[in-house]
């Protein structure tokens, strides 16, 4: 079974410090892994498909990479508009119906 | 951004009323999903659709029942509310080939008291 693990659960910033949020897999055959942001109360917002190690895809002030058992989204000097929590979802060969989420890890940027 | 859109945005009803969330999606997906999201809990998959006349159950078993008569729209209805069922309720849609993204609604608040 496909699972998703995310980490840390909660992170606190000052504005400009950058830091990085881990994501962890275990799939059977990855075909994607998307980082999505969620602001409360709201759906999800697609940010970035990686679908090989090594790949790497920028916006903004966000930065996501993929190893084979992990992804890390690297936020360069944060604004407080950055804070939501981000989420993680693999899409794997061994279902190929349905996202598998994480938790997601809920990011506060202070002023 | 995606054109996929839920209605109603929030939702208080009785219990044992039936309701039914709409959500409808403007980008011709051939796939779409219902996802059932606690407060500070990951999302779960409840329902999800390869394309028309084609409905199945996803991994959280949920009383409620989905349609999809059209590309464009895919209905869930609670026959009878009850308070275990208030949650967030997020509709999603991909297209159909390839390891595409998916896009999601705004979501749908449903309190049942």
């Amino acid at each position: 079974e496909d699972q998703v693990t995310q980490s840390p659960e909660a992170l606190r910033l000052q504005e400009g410090e950058s830091s990085s949020l881990n994501c962890s897999y275990t799939v059977s055959g990855l075909r994607g892994l998307f980082w999505y942001r969620q602001d409360p109360g709201k759906g999800p917002e697609f940010l970035f498909t990686l679908y090989s190690a090594g790949e790497e895809k920028e916006k903004e002030r966000l930065k996501a990479t993929l190893t084979k058992k992990e992804s890390f989204l690297h936020i360069t000097a944060p604004k407080p508009e950055d804070s939501a929590t981000y989420l993680c979802a693999v899409w794997s060969g061994g279902s190929n119906y349905k996202l598998t989420f994480g938790k997601g890890t809920l990011l506060t940027v202070n002023p | 951004e995606a054109d996929i859109y839920q209605t109603p945005r929030y939702l208080v009803i009785g219990t044992g009323k039936k309701i039914t969330l709409e959500c409808s999606q403007t980008m011709g997906h051939d796939k779409m999903y219902w996802y059932q999201q606690d407060p500070g809990m990951e999302l779960h998959l409840i329902h999800y659709s390869y394309g028309v006349n084609s409905t199945e159950k996803g991994d959280l078993s949920s009383e409620s029942t989905v349609s999809r008569i059209r590309t464009e729209h895919f209905p869930l209805t609670l026959e009878s509310a009850r308070p275990s069922h208030t949650s967030q309720y997020l509709c999603a849609s991909r297209a159909g080939q390839g390891n595409t993204e998916a896009f999601f609604g705004q979501g749908t608040r449903l309190t049942v008291v």
